[in-house]
């Protein structure tokens, strides 16, 4: 079984300045990797997603993650970010082969001006 | 355009009815999933299913039924048995079981009078 663990329920940041939101993860086998993200009363949109190759991916809205395996870790960051990123933020890990993702309990994202 | 419509937006219950929340796809998707999202606890799975009449529990079916005689149906019935409904619940659909990642509705909030 896999689990995900999202060190952050909330990050408030100032507008323009870097985050980063944390997500680990379990499993004794290799994994997919996503991160979604939320707004206000509507569902999930997938932001970015590991699946092989690059360890490093990019999503359109200046959003990346690394994935570490040897640290089990799949952080998000952003060099600078707007407010119009505030929103709660999902790790996910699916095994291959296994039928489900499993999410974890989502960080929520404040960012002020 | 194609995408999964849940309806309706917001759904009240007295104690002891049971309530269908629908979820309908017009993704051609064969895997489609129910979730349900409490504050701090992310994405529960509760049913999920494959393919057309066929669906499997997730981590917290108890107090729930579903049934999927259509592709593009996933209907999502809450009993009198499950003894803490009011939740945002989440259906989502895939090409299958194994693609990912999954895409998402804009959820159902479910609260009891």
């Amino acid at each position: 079984a896999q689990s995900v663990t999202q060190l952050d329920s909330q990050v408030p940041v100032f507008e323009e300045a870097p985050v980063e939101l944390r997500c680990n993860y379990s499993s004794s086998v290799s994994v997919y990797l996503f991160w979604y993200v939320q707004y206000p009363n509507q569902g999930l949109q997938l932001l970015l997603k590991y699946l092989s190759g690059s360890t490093l991916v990019e999503s359109i809205n200046g959003f990346e993650a690394e994935f570490n395996k040897s640290q089990t870790s799949f952080h998000l960051r952003k060099p600078s970010v707007h407010i119009s990123d505030t929103a709660e933020y999902f790790c996910a890990v699916m095994a291959p082969g296994y039928s489900t993702l499993t999410f974890g309990k989502g960080t929520m994202l404040l960012v002020s001006p | 355009d194609g995408g999964i419509t849940q309806s309706p937006k917001y759904l009240f219950r007295k104690e002891g009815q049971n309530v269908t929340l629908s979820c309908e796809q017009n993704l051609n998707h064969d895997a489609m999933y129910w979730y349900r999202q409490d504050p701090g606890q992310g994405l529960r799975l509760i049913y999920y299913s494959q393919i057309v009449n066929d669906f499997q529990k997730g981590d917290i079916a108890e107090g729930y039924s579903v049934s999927r005689e259509k592709k593009e149906s996933f209907p999502l019935t809450v009993t009198s048995a499950q003894k803490n409904p009011t939740a945002f619940y989440l259906c989502a659909s895939s090409p299958r079981v194994e693609d990912q990642p999954q895409h998402f509705g804009d959820g159902t909030r479910l609260s009891i009078l």
